[in-house]
Protein backbone atom coordinates (compact mmCIF):
# COMPACT_ATOMS: atom_id res chain seq x y z
CA UNK A 1 0.00 0.00 0.00
CA UNK A 2 1.19 3.46 -0.43
CA UNK A 3 -0.14 6.73 1.10
CA UNK A 4 1.18 10.41 0.96
CA UNK A 5 0.57 12.89 4.25
CA UNK A 6 0.88 16.62 3.97
CA UNK A 7 1.39 18.44 6.40
CA UNK A 8 -0.42 21.87 6.66
CA UNK A 9 -3.21 22.54 4.57
CA UNK A 10 -2.80 25.93 4.48
CA UNK A 11 0.83 27.58 3.97
CA UNK A 12 1.00 31.61 3.94
CA UNK A 13 4.27 33.21 3.36
CA UNK A 14 5.42 36.56 2.53
CA UNK A 15 6.65 37.58 -0.57
CA UNK A 16 10.13 36.69 -1.83
CA UNK A 17 10.14 34.75 1.52
CA UNK A 18 11.33 30.80 1.61
CA UNK A 19 8.76 28.34 0.72
CA UNK A 20 8.57 25.04 2.04
CA UNK A 21 5.62 22.65 1.87
CA UNK A 22 6.04 19.42 3.27
CA UNK A 23 5.20 16.37 2.21
CA UNK A 24 6.10 12.37 3.57
CA UNK A 25 4.57 9.30 2.05
CA UNK A 26 4.80 5.51 2.88
CA UNK A 27 5.08 2.69 0.02
CA UNK A 28 6.25 -0.75 0.43
CA UNK A 29 8.14 -0.67 -2.65
CA UNK A 30 10.60 1.84 -3.88
CA UNK A 31 8.84 5.32 -4.87
CA UNK A 32 8.17 7.47 -7.63
CA UNK A 33 7.66 10.89 -6.14
CA UNK A 34 5.64 13.80 -8.00
CA UNK A 35 4.83 17.14 -6.95
CA UNK A 36 1.91 18.80 -8.65
CA UNK A 37 0.51 22.45 -8.76
CA UNK A 38 -3.23 23.22 -9.88
CA UNK A 39 -4.19 26.76 -10.27
CA UNK A 40 -7.76 28.35 -9.70
CA UNK A 41 -10.38 26.30 -12.76
CA UNK A 42 -6.90 24.76 -14.49
CA UNK A 43 -5.98 21.10 -14.50
CA UNK A 44 -3.21 19.33 -12.25
CA UNK A 45 0.65 20.52 -13.85
CA UNK A 46 3.66 18.58 -13.30
CA UNK A 47 5.86 20.80 -11.23
CA UNK A 48 8.82 17.86 -10.59
CA UNK A 49 9.43 14.38 -10.23
CA UNK A 50 11.58 11.75 -8.12
CA UNK A 51 12.65 8.34 -10.24
CA UNK A 52 16.11 7.66 -9.58
CA UNK A 53 19.33 8.71 -9.38
CA UNK A 54 19.98 12.44 -8.09
CA UNK A 55 17.86 12.96 -4.98
CA UNK A 56 17.58 16.56 -5.00
CA UNK A 57 15.35 17.21 -8.22
CA UNK A 58 14.21 20.88 -9.95
CA UNK A 59 11.19 21.12 -11.61
CA UNK A 60 9.16 23.99 -13.24
CA UNK A 61 9.21 27.92 -11.93
CA UNK A 62 12.19 27.92 -9.83
CA UNK A 63 11.63 24.97 -7.39
CA UNK A 64 13.03 21.63 -6.39
CA UNK A 65 12.43 18.68 -3.80
CA UNK A 66 14.68 16.34 -1.99
CA UNK A 67 14.00 12.85 -1.72
CA UNK A 68 15.06 11.70 2.24
CA UNK A 69 14.51 8.31 2.36
CA UNK A 70 15.64 7.36 6.09
CA UNK A 71 12.73 10.42 6.76
CA UNK A 72 10.46 9.24 3.90
CA UNK A 73 10.08 12.84 2.84
CA UNK A 74 9.67 14.91 -0.58
CA UNK A 75 9.58 18.33 0.70
CA UNK A 76 8.88 21.03 -2.36
CA UNK A 77 10.79 24.35 -1.53
CA UNK A 78 11.73 27.82 -3.25
CA UNK A 79 14.13 30.24 -2.07
CA UNK A 80 11.71 33.22 -3.19
CA UNK A 81 7.85 33.33 -3.39
CA UNK A 82 6.49 35.14 -6.12
CA UNK A 83 2.79 36.15 -6.14
CA UNK A 84 2.05 34.17 -9.41
CA UNK A 85 3.20 31.16 -6.92
CA UNK A 86 -0.62 31.20 -5.36
CA UNK A 87 -2.20 28.06 -5.68
CA UNK A 88 -3.13 24.51 -4.42
CA UNK A 89 0.17 22.04 -4.39
CA UNK A 90 -0.42 18.00 -4.30
CA UNK A 91 2.17 15.34 -3.37
CA UNK A 92 2.11 11.90 -5.15
CA UNK A 93 3.47 9.01 -4.88
CA UNK A 94 3.49 5.72 -7.50
CA UNK A 95 5.45 2.38 -6.97
CA UNK A 96 6.86 0.77 -9.35
CA UNK A 97 4.72 -1.65 -10.89
CA UNK A 98 1.93 -0.05 -10.38
CA UNK A 99 0.47 2.87 -12.67
CA UNK A 100 -1.63 4.77 -10.16
CA UNK A 101 -1.08 7.56 -8.38
CA UNK A 102 -1.31 8.16 -4.88
CA UNK A 103 -1.94 11.86 -3.83
CA UNK A 104 -1.70 13.63 -0.39
CA UNK A 105 -4.59 15.86 0.55
CA UNK A 106 -2.57 19.05 -0.68
CA UNK A 107 -1.13 22.26 0.20
CA UNK A 108 -3.30 25.74 -0.45
CA UNK A 109 -0.34 28.05 -0.90
CA UNK A 110 -0.84 32.16 -0.14
CA UNK A 111 1.84 34.58 -1.07
CA UNK A 112 0.90 38.27 1.15
CA UNK A 113 2.41 41.14 -0.45
CA UNK B 1 -6.46 20.33 -29.11
CA UNK B 2 -2.74 19.74 -27.57
CA UNK B 3 -3.86 18.95 -24.09
CA UNK B 4 -6.15 16.60 -22.57
CA UNK B 5 -10.16 17.80 -22.83
CA UNK B 6 -13.44 16.80 -20.82
CA UNK B 7 -16.95 17.32 -21.49
CA UNK B 8 -18.80 18.84 -20.02
CA UNK B 9 -16.70 21.46 -17.78
CA UNK B 10 -20.06 21.30 -15.67
CA UNK B 11 -22.65 18.82 -15.13
CA UNK B 12 -26.00 19.12 -12.43
CA UNK B 13 -27.76 15.90 -12.29
CA UNK B 14 -30.56 15.03 -9.90
CA UNK B 15 -30.26 12.27 -7.54
CA UNK B 16 -31.12 8.90 -9.12
CA UNK B 17 -29.90 9.87 -13.07
CA UNK B 18 -27.25 8.52 -15.20
CA UNK B 19 -24.31 10.42 -16.36
CA UNK B 20 -21.96 10.16 -18.60
CA UNK B 21 -18.67 11.93 -18.54
CA UNK B 22 -15.96 12.25 -21.71
CA UNK B 23 -12.58 12.33 -21.91
CA UNK B 24 -10.02 13.24 -24.88
CA UNK B 25 -6.54 12.26 -24.41
CA UNK B 26 -3.50 13.64 -25.67
CA UNK B 27 -3.05 12.06 -29.63
CA UNK B 28 -0.96 8.95 -29.00
CA UNK B 29 -0.93 8.16 -25.60
CA UNK B 30 -2.44 5.08 -25.04
CA UNK B 31 -2.32 5.09 -21.29
CA UNK B 32 -5.64 6.91 -19.49
CA UNK B 33 -6.44 7.45 -16.31
CA UNK B 34 -9.79 8.75 -14.30
CA UNK B 35 -9.61 10.13 -10.76
CA UNK B 36 -12.09 11.85 -8.67
CA UNK B 37 -11.65 14.86 -6.59
CA UNK B 38 -14.05 15.67 -3.67
CA UNK B 39 -14.03 19.16 -2.08
CA UNK B 40 -10.83 19.53 0.05
CA UNK B 41 -9.45 16.26 -0.73
CA UNK B 42 -6.64 14.78 -3.51
CA UNK B 43 -7.35 13.28 -6.40
CA UNK B 44 -8.51 9.90 -5.81
CA UNK B 45 -8.28 7.06 -8.20
CA UNK B 46 -10.63 5.08 -10.15
CA UNK B 47 -9.74 3.13 -13.51
CA UNK B 48 -6.61 3.00 -15.55
CA UNK B 49 -6.70 2.12 -19.23
CA UNK B 50 -4.03 0.68 -21.06
CA UNK B 51 -5.16 0.78 -24.89
CA UNK B 52 -9.29 -0.55 -24.98
CA UNK B 53 -8.72 -2.44 -21.86
CA UNK B 54 -9.08 -1.50 -18.01
CA UNK B 55 -5.87 -2.69 -16.77
CA UNK B 56 -7.19 -1.70 -13.14
CA UNK B 57 -9.71 -0.80 -12.07
CA UNK B 58 -9.45 -1.30 -8.07
CA UNK B 59 -10.01 2.44 -7.65
CA UNK B 60 -14.01 2.46 -8.66
CA UNK B 61 -16.34 2.55 -5.52
CA UNK B 62 -19.07 0.24 -6.30
CA UNK B 63 -20.77 -0.63 -9.26
CA UNK B 64 -23.09 1.92 -10.18
CA UNK B 65 -19.55 3.10 -11.60
CA UNK B 66 -18.28 1.81 -15.12
CA UNK B 67 -15.72 3.35 -17.87
CA UNK B 68 -15.26 2.73 -21.50
CA UNK B 69 -12.49 2.98 -24.20
CA UNK B 70 -13.71 1.16 -27.14
CA UNK B 71 -11.38 2.47 -29.85
CA UNK B 72 -8.17 3.02 -27.23
CA UNK B 73 -8.86 6.62 -27.05
CA UNK B 74 -11.58 8.50 -26.26
CA UNK B 75 -13.51 7.67 -22.94
CA UNK B 76 -16.48 7.59 -21.19
CA UNK B 77 -16.78 7.16 -17.90
CA UNK B 78 -20.90 6.31 -16.49
CA UNK B 79 -22.39 6.89 -13.47
CA UNK B 80 -26.04 4.99 -12.67
CA UNK B 81 -28.22 6.11 -10.28
CA UNK B 82 -26.21 8.99 -9.26
CA UNK B 83 -26.18 9.56 -5.34
CA UNK B 84 -25.23 13.17 -3.71
CA UNK B 85 -21.95 11.33 -2.48
CA UNK B 86 -20.82 11.33 -6.12
CA UNK B 87 -20.55 15.03 -6.38
CA UNK B 88 -16.99 15.84 -7.03
CA UNK B 89 -14.88 16.68 -9.53
CA UNK B 90 -13.59 13.75 -11.80
CA UNK B 91 -10.16 14.26 -13.83
CA UNK B 92 -9.11 12.76 -16.71
CA UNK B 93 -5.07 12.23 -16.83
CA UNK B 94 -3.20 10.68 -19.82
CA UNK B 95 -0.07 9.28 -20.95
CA UNK B 96 2.39 8.17 -23.75
CA UNK B 97 2.45 4.32 -22.63
CA UNK B 98 2.09 2.76 -19.38
CA UNK B 99 4.96 1.81 -17.26
CA UNK B 100 8.22 3.46 -16.23
CA UNK B 101 7.90 7.07 -15.16
CA UNK B 102 5.55 8.53 -18.37
CA UNK B 103 3.97 11.80 -16.98
CA UNK B 104 0.30 11.77 -16.50
CA UNK B 105 -1.07 14.52 -18.24
CA UNK B 106 -4.64 15.81 -16.86
CA UNK B 107 -7.22 17.68 -18.24
CA UNK B 108 -9.41 20.40 -16.38
CA UNK B 109 -11.95 18.05 -14.98
CA UNK B 110 -16.27 17.64 -15.05
CA UNK B 111 -17.74 18.87 -11.64
CA UNK B 112 -20.46 16.93 -11.00
CA UNK B 113 -23.11 17.97 -9.01
CA UNK B 114 -25.59 15.39 -7.82
CA UNK B 115 -28.93 17.17 -6.24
Amino acid sequence: AQSVTQLGSHVSVSEGALVLLRCNYSSSVPPYLFWYVQYPNQGLQLLLKYTTGATLVKGINGFEAEFKKSETSFHLTKPSAHMSDAAEYFCAVRSFGNEKLTFGTGTRLTIIP
Amino acid sequence: GAGVSQTPSNKVTEKGKYVELRCDPISGHTALYWYRQSLGQGPEFLIYFQGTGAADDSGLPNDRFFAVRPEGSVSTLKIQRTERGDSAVYLCASSLNAGGVAEQFFGPGTRLTVL
